[in-house]
């Protein structure tokens, strides 16, 4: 299985501050045949399902805000928050789906500062 | 809009079976790749498989011996059963859609149901 790594585990921002993830596979997501990582973000808030912000490790799901931005390629891959809501406070998971069994990072908790 | 919603029993025994029910509404099980995935109390993600609905199906390697999905395309629904739990099969069951992908590769998941917390105790 691919592992994922997600840095820092939990943070704390400040409102209007930057929020920055970090999350590291253990092998290449990149599909060569179309240029594409095949990696997701998800958010979750307490007693909430995850709802997917971003997907092909950079395209932002319908009606995410644009100051979710996903960055990266290959290994490493950042998802940044550019100024922190309090909405925002939440789980942010990773996710690989370029092989089988698809797999998470354990998770990064954003909080308020 | 696509929904998807858990149901059944809260409550299971060891040794005994998981079962779970998924209803889609807005969107037909009859297309697309539908997923299970559980998260254990304060931990994280884990996905157990998928299925199409040709009755392809795909499981996690860590569970494949234990676990059944199905689909009832008449009633819209898609069913998870997973054998001889423990203690460790506690936590919360989502399922999930993917879009795009094949059953063998789902991609990622972009609608999931509000969850279902299963505990197992005797």
């Amino acid at each position: 299985d691919i592992v994922m790594t997600q840095s820092p585990d939990s943070l704390a921002v400040s409102l209007g501050e930057r929020a920055t993830i970090n999350c590291r596979s253990s092998q290449s997501v990149l599909y060569s045949s179309n240029n594409k990582n095949y990696l997701a973000w998800y958010q979750q808030k307490p007693g909430q399902p995850p709802k997917l912000i971003i997907y092909w490790a950079s395209t932002r799901a319908s009606g995410v805000p644009d100051r979710f931005s996903g960055s990266g390629s290959g290994t490493d891959f950042t998802l940044t928050i550019s100024s922190l809501q309090a909405e925002d406070v939440a789980v942010y998971y990773c996710q690989q789906h370029y092989i089988t069994p698809p797999t998470f990072g354990q998770g990064t908790k954003v909080e308020i500062k | 809009q696509v929904q998807l919603q858990e149901s059944g029993p809260g409550l299971v025994k060891p040794s005994e079976t998981l079962s779970l029910t998924c209803t889609v509404s807005g969107g037909s099980t009859s297309s697309y790749y539908w997923s299970w995935i559980r998260q254990p109390p304060g931990k994280g993600l884990e996905w157990i498989g998928c299925m199409y609905n040709s009755g392809s199906t795909n499981y996690n390697p860590s569970l494949k011996s234990r676990v059944i999905i199905s689909v009832d395309t008449s009633r819209n629904q898609f069913s998870l059963k997973l054998t001889s739990v423990t203690a460790a099969d506690t936590g919360v069951y989502y399922c999930a859609r993917s879009y795009y992908g094949s059953v063998t590769h789902p991609y990622y998941l972009d609608y999931w149901g509000q969850g279902t917390l299963v505990t197992v105790t005797s």
